[in-house]
């Protein structure tokens, strides 16, 4: 079975541009969650998904960041007009239910460059 | 608001010495405990996880983590490291009882592994 699959793995953008990364989870998993990680931190909460619906959003800034997770094909974290403090590592996990025992299962990431 | 500590940013530890790794955790409710490991360039992968009974959880790669509630830590261990072992470790608390919302994570330690 293939775990969670990012792409692209890396992405290098120029300040203003936008960017898409994409989050397809573990087959039959319903539930997807996104994370950044910058330098030298630990993994931060942006967004919580299941399919057509945004759970939590907490984490997410409130200008230029959204998600969503169509009933067809994969999560997507878009970011508009990006900066250079948009630099980071995106991590998306899946889990098959918003239960504690069933733990998320992380993908590769995708390194986002800002230039 | 819940938190997780991770006191030690970097350790180092000779192949076949034992290790702990500390966690520290700040949490309203009975937490639901996880230790992560990431090597570089890669996504996260569970170790372990503790959500109730048998305080000393078993993990994948001979790991082992006990959690005490008295003294809010969930600390991880290895009676003798691997060269492989070297990598990021998290441990991460969850942030919503009775369903697994999102994870909160400590700032992380990389263990580096002499011969």
């Amino acid at each position: 079975n293939a775990g969670v699959m990012q792409n692209p793995r890396h992405l290098v953008r120029r300040r203003g541009q936008e960017a898409r990364l994409r989050c397809s989870p573990v087959k039959g998993h319903s539930h997807v969650y996104w994370y950044r990680q910058l330098p030298e931190e630990g993994l931060k909460f942006m967004v919580y998904l299941q399919k057509e619906n945004i759970i939590d959003e907490s984490g997410m800034p409130k200008e230029r960041f959204s998600a969503e997770f169509p009933k067809e094909g994969p999560s997507i974290l878009r970011i508009q007009q990006v900066v250079r403090g948009d630099s980071a590592a995106y991590f998306c996990a899946s889990s098959p239910a918003s239960r504690q025992d069933q733990p998320q299962h992380f993908g590769d990431g995708t390194r986002l460059s800002i230039l | 608001a819940q938190s997780v500590t991770q006191p030690d940013i970097h350790i180092t530890v000779s192949e076949g010495a034992s290790l702990e790794l500390r966690c520290n955790y700040s949490y309203g409710a009975t937490p639901y405990l996880f230790w992560y490991v990431q090597s570089p360039g890669q996504g996260l992968q569970l170790l372990l996880k503790y959500f109730s009974g048998d305080t000393l959880v078993q993990g994948i790669k001979g790991f082992e983590a006990e959690f005490k509630r008295s003294q809010s830590s969930f600390n991880l261990r290895k009676p003798s490291v691997h060269w492989s072992d070297a990598a990021e470790y998290f441990c991460a608390v969850g942030a919503v009882l009775g369903s697994q919302g999102n994870l909160i994570f400590g700032k992380g330690t990389k263990l580096s592994v002499k011969p």
